[in-house]
Protein backbone atom coordinates (compact mmCIF):
# COMPACT_ATOMS: atom_id res chain seq x y z
CA UNK A 1 0.00 0.00 0.00
CA UNK A 2 1.53 3.25 -1.17
CA UNK A 3 1.70 5.84 1.75
CA UNK A 4 1.05 9.72 1.93
CA UNK A 5 2.78 11.35 -0.47
CA UNK A 6 3.84 14.94 -0.95
CA UNK A 7 5.59 16.91 -3.68
CA UNK A 8 7.65 18.63 -3.72
CA UNK A 9 9.89 17.46 -0.82
CA UNK A 10 11.66 21.20 -0.94
CA UNK A 11 10.89 24.38 -2.33
CA UNK A 12 12.57 27.89 -2.48
CA UNK A 13 10.74 30.62 -2.68
CA UNK A 14 11.08 34.07 -2.70
CA UNK A 15 9.53 36.45 0.18
CA UNK A 16 6.17 37.95 -1.42
CA UNK A 17 5.79 34.78 -3.87
CA UNK A 18 3.52 32.08 -3.39
CA UNK A 19 4.00 28.40 -2.78
CA UNK A 20 1.76 25.48 -3.93
CA UNK A 21 2.28 22.27 -1.81
CA UNK A 22 0.93 19.13 -2.98
CA UNK A 23 -0.32 15.95 -1.26
CA UNK A 24 -1.83 12.52 -1.91
CA UNK A 25 -3.72 10.11 0.32
CA UNK A 26 -3.51 6.81 0.81
CA UNK A 27 -6.20 4.79 -1.43
CA UNK A 28 -9.57 4.98 0.71
CA UNK A 29 -8.87 7.74 2.90
CA UNK A 30 -11.31 10.81 2.46
CA UNK A 31 -9.90 13.08 4.80
CA UNK A 32 -6.77 15.23 4.27
CA UNK A 33 -4.79 17.61 7.25
CA UNK A 34 -2.33 20.15 6.82
CA UNK A 35 0.36 20.98 9.40
CA UNK A 36 2.76 23.10 10.00
CA UNK A 37 6.53 22.09 11.70
CA UNK A 38 9.05 25.37 12.21
CA UNK A 39 12.40 24.30 12.92
CA UNK A 40 12.47 23.11 16.60
CA UNK A 41 8.96 23.83 17.22
CA UNK A 42 5.99 21.55 17.69
CA UNK A 43 3.29 20.39 14.84
CA UNK A 44 0.71 23.19 14.68
CA UNK A 45 -2.62 21.97 12.92
CA UNK A 46 -3.13 24.43 9.38
CA UNK A 47 -6.45 22.79 7.66
CA UNK A 48 -8.36 19.71 7.73
CA UNK A 49 -10.32 18.64 4.15
CA UNK A 50 -13.14 15.34 3.65
CA UNK A 51 -15.11 14.77 1.26
CA UNK A 52 -13.55 18.24 -0.86
CA UNK A 53 -14.89 20.48 2.21
CA UNK A 54 -12.80 22.22 4.28
CA UNK A 55 -13.79 21.11 7.76
CA UNK A 56 -11.98 22.91 10.06
CA UNK A 57 -8.68 25.58 10.08
CA UNK A 58 -5.96 26.28 12.74
CA UNK A 59 -5.01 29.37 14.21
CA UNK A 60 -3.62 30.95 10.83
CA UNK A 61 -4.04 34.03 8.55
CA UNK A 62 -6.17 33.68 5.49
CA UNK A 63 -2.97 33.60 2.72
CA UNK A 64 -3.01 30.10 4.24
CA UNK A 65 -5.37 27.66 1.63
CA UNK A 66 -6.08 25.26 0.03
CA UNK A 67 -8.36 22.49 -1.26
CA UNK A 68 -9.33 18.65 -1.87
CA UNK A 69 -9.67 17.32 -5.08
CA UNK A 70 -12.37 15.11 -6.09
CA UNK A 71 -9.74 11.93 -5.90
CA UNK A 72 -9.14 13.01 -2.25
CA UNK A 73 -5.29 14.65 -2.95
CA UNK A 74 -5.34 18.24 -1.87
CA UNK A 75 -3.31 20.94 -2.37
CA UNK A 76 -2.03 23.85 0.21
CA UNK A 77 -1.44 27.58 -1.01
CA UNK A 78 0.31 30.06 0.90
CA UNK A 79 0.63 33.71 -0.74
CA UNK A 80 2.55 36.44 0.41
CA UNK A 81 5.16 34.89 1.53
CA UNK A 82 6.82 36.00 4.96
CA UNK A 83 10.37 34.60 6.04
CA UNK A 84 8.77 32.70 9.64
CA UNK A 85 6.75 30.26 6.75
CA UNK A 86 10.03 28.64 6.43
CA UNK A 87 9.08 25.39 7.96
CA UNK A 88 8.22 21.24 7.11
CA UNK A 89 4.78 21.31 6.14
CA UNK A 90 3.00 17.70 6.68
CA UNK A 91 0.07 16.54 5.30
CA UNK A 92 -1.65 13.21 6.63
CA UNK A 93 -4.66 11.22 6.15
CA UNK A 94 -7.16 9.19 7.53
CA UNK A 95 -10.41 7.05 6.66
CA UNK A 96 -13.94 7.31 7.36
CA UNK A 97 -14.48 6.33 10.58
CA UNK A 98 -12.90 7.11 13.91
CA UNK A 99 -10.94 4.42 15.23
CA UNK A 100 -8.43 4.49 13.16
CA UNK A 101 -5.11 6.11 13.10
CA UNK A 102 -3.64 8.75 10.75
CA UNK A 103 -0.84 8.40 8.27
CA UNK A 104 1.64 10.98 7.88
CA UNK A 105 3.85 12.02 4.87
CA UNK A 106 7.16 12.94 4.95
CA UNK A 107 6.63 16.61 4.31
CA UNK A 108 7.89 19.57 2.11
CA UNK A 109 10.51 22.00 3.30
CA UNK A 110 9.47 24.85 2.28
CA UNK A 111 12.48 27.69 2.53
CA UNK A 112 11.35 31.30 1.93
CA UNK A 113 14.56 33.55 1.31
CA UNK B 1 -9.83 18.34 22.93
CA UNK B 2 -8.60 17.30 26.51
CA UNK B 3 -5.19 17.53 27.34
CA UNK B 4 -2.23 15.37 27.62
CA UNK B 5 0.85 15.94 30.26
CA UNK B 6 4.22 14.00 29.28
CA UNK B 7 7.31 14.08 30.42
CA UNK B 8 10.14 16.23 28.36
CA UNK B 9 12.14 13.95 28.57
CA UNK B 10 13.29 10.08 28.70
CA UNK B 11 16.36 8.13 28.61
CA UNK B 12 16.02 4.22 27.89
CA UNK B 13 19.23 1.69 27.49
CA UNK B 14 18.79 -0.29 24.37
CA UNK B 15 17.65 -3.48 24.15
CA UNK B 16 15.81 -2.53 27.56
CA UNK B 17 11.69 -2.11 28.14
CA UNK B 18 10.66 1.64 27.88
CA UNK B 19 7.60 3.00 29.72
CA UNK B 20 6.33 6.07 28.46
CA UNK B 21 3.66 7.79 30.55
CA UNK B 22 0.85 10.29 29.90
CA UNK B 23 -1.37 11.61 32.22
CA UNK B 24 -5.28 12.86 30.43
CA UNK B 25 -7.53 13.46 33.58
CA UNK B 26 -10.14 14.94 31.77
CA UNK B 27 -10.59 12.30 29.00
CA UNK B 28 -14.08 12.09 28.83
CA UNK B 29 -15.65 8.76 27.67
CA UNK B 30 -15.69 9.08 23.59
CA UNK B 31 -11.78 10.21 23.66
CA UNK B 32 -9.51 7.59 21.82
CA UNK B 33 -6.08 7.79 22.89
CA UNK B 34 -3.18 8.09 20.11
CA UNK B 35 0.50 7.53 20.39
CA UNK B 36 2.83 9.22 17.70
CA UNK B 37 6.32 9.55 17.19
CA UNK B 38 8.82 11.42 15.18
CA UNK B 39 12.40 10.79 14.41
CA UNK B 40 14.35 13.56 13.31
CA UNK B 41 13.45 15.48 10.25
CA UNK B 42 10.57 12.69 9.31
CA UNK B 43 6.83 13.04 9.64
CA UNK B 44 5.21 10.96 12.73
CA UNK B 45 4.27 8.17 12.64
CA UNK B 46 1.29 6.00 14.22
CA UNK B 47 2.24 3.72 16.73
CA UNK B 48 -1.24 2.56 18.25
CA UNK B 49 -4.03 4.02 19.69
CA UNK B 50 -7.20 2.87 21.83
CA UNK B 51 -9.88 3.05 24.18
CA UNK B 52 -10.59 1.10 27.27
CA UNK B 53 -8.73 -2.03 26.21
CA UNK B 54 -5.46 -2.72 26.73
CA UNK B 55 -3.38 -2.78 23.54
CA UNK B 56 -0.92 -4.56 21.09
CA UNK B 57 0.92 -4.70 18.22
CA UNK B 58 4.06 -5.17 16.49
CA UNK B 59 5.53 -1.77 17.70
CA UNK B 60 4.05 -1.44 21.61
CA UNK B 61 1.68 -2.32 23.82
CA UNK B 62 -0.54 0.23 25.05
CA UNK B 63 -1.50 0.23 28.65
CA UNK B 64 -4.73 2.26 29.62
CA UNK B 65 -5.32 2.51 33.46
CA UNK B 66 -8.96 1.31 34.68
CA UNK B 67 -10.38 5.08 34.93
CA UNK B 68 -8.13 6.29 31.99
CA UNK B 69 -7.21 9.01 33.12
CA UNK B 70 -3.64 7.82 32.50
CA UNK B 71 -2.16 5.70 30.05
CA UNK B 72 1.55 4.00 29.39
CA UNK B 73 2.51 3.22 26.12
CA UNK B 74 5.54 -0.14 26.13
CA UNK B 75 8.50 -0.53 24.36
CA UNK B 76 9.70 -4.16 24.89
CA UNK B 77 13.04 -3.80 23.95
CA UNK B 78 14.17 -0.63 22.87
CA UNK B 79 16.83 -0.59 19.47
CA UNK B 80 18.63 2.90 18.83
CA UNK B 81 15.75 3.51 16.06
CA UNK B 82 13.52 4.12 18.67
CA UNK B 83 14.98 7.52 19.97
CA UNK B 84 12.08 9.77 18.55
CA UNK B 85 9.14 12.50 19.98
CA UNK B 86 6.88 10.37 21.02
CA UNK B 87 3.46 12.14 21.58
CA UNK B 88 0.01 11.13 23.27
CA UNK B 89 -2.95 12.75 21.53
CA UNK B 90 -6.11 12.61 22.46
CA UNK B 91 -8.88 12.29 20.00
CA UNK B 92 -12.95 12.74 20.33
CA UNK B 93 -14.27 9.05 19.03
CA UNK B 94 -17.17 11.33 17.92
CA UNK B 95 -16.17 12.58 14.71
CA UNK B 96 -13.04 12.40 12.33
CA UNK B 97 -10.81 15.09 12.87
CA UNK B 98 -7.51 17.14 13.56
CA UNK B 99 -5.10 15.55 15.88
CA UNK B 100 -3.52 18.47 18.11
CA UNK B 101 -0.05 17.71 19.41
CA UNK B 102 1.71 18.67 22.41
CA UNK B 103 5.72 18.90 23.23
CA UNK B 104 5.70 15.81 23.48
CA UNK B 105 8.46 13.01 25.23
CA UNK B 106 12.06 13.49 23.79
CA UNK B 107 13.12 9.66 24.03
CA UNK B 108 17.15 9.23 24.22
CA UNK B 109 17.93 5.08 23.56
CA UNK B 110 21.84 4.25 24.50
CA UNK B 111 23.69 1.58 23.31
Amino acid sequence: EAGVTQSPTHLIKTRGQQATLRCSPISGHTSVYWYQQALGLGLQFLLWYDEGEERNRGNFPPRFSGRQFPNYSSELNVNALELEDSALYLCASSRPGTDYGYTFGSGTRLTVV
Amino acid sequence: DAKTTQPNSMESNEEEPVHLPCNHSTISGTDYIHWYRQLPSQGPEYVIHGLTSNVNNRMASLAIAEDRKSSTLILHRATLRDAAVYYCILHYGGSQGNLIFGKGTKLSVKP
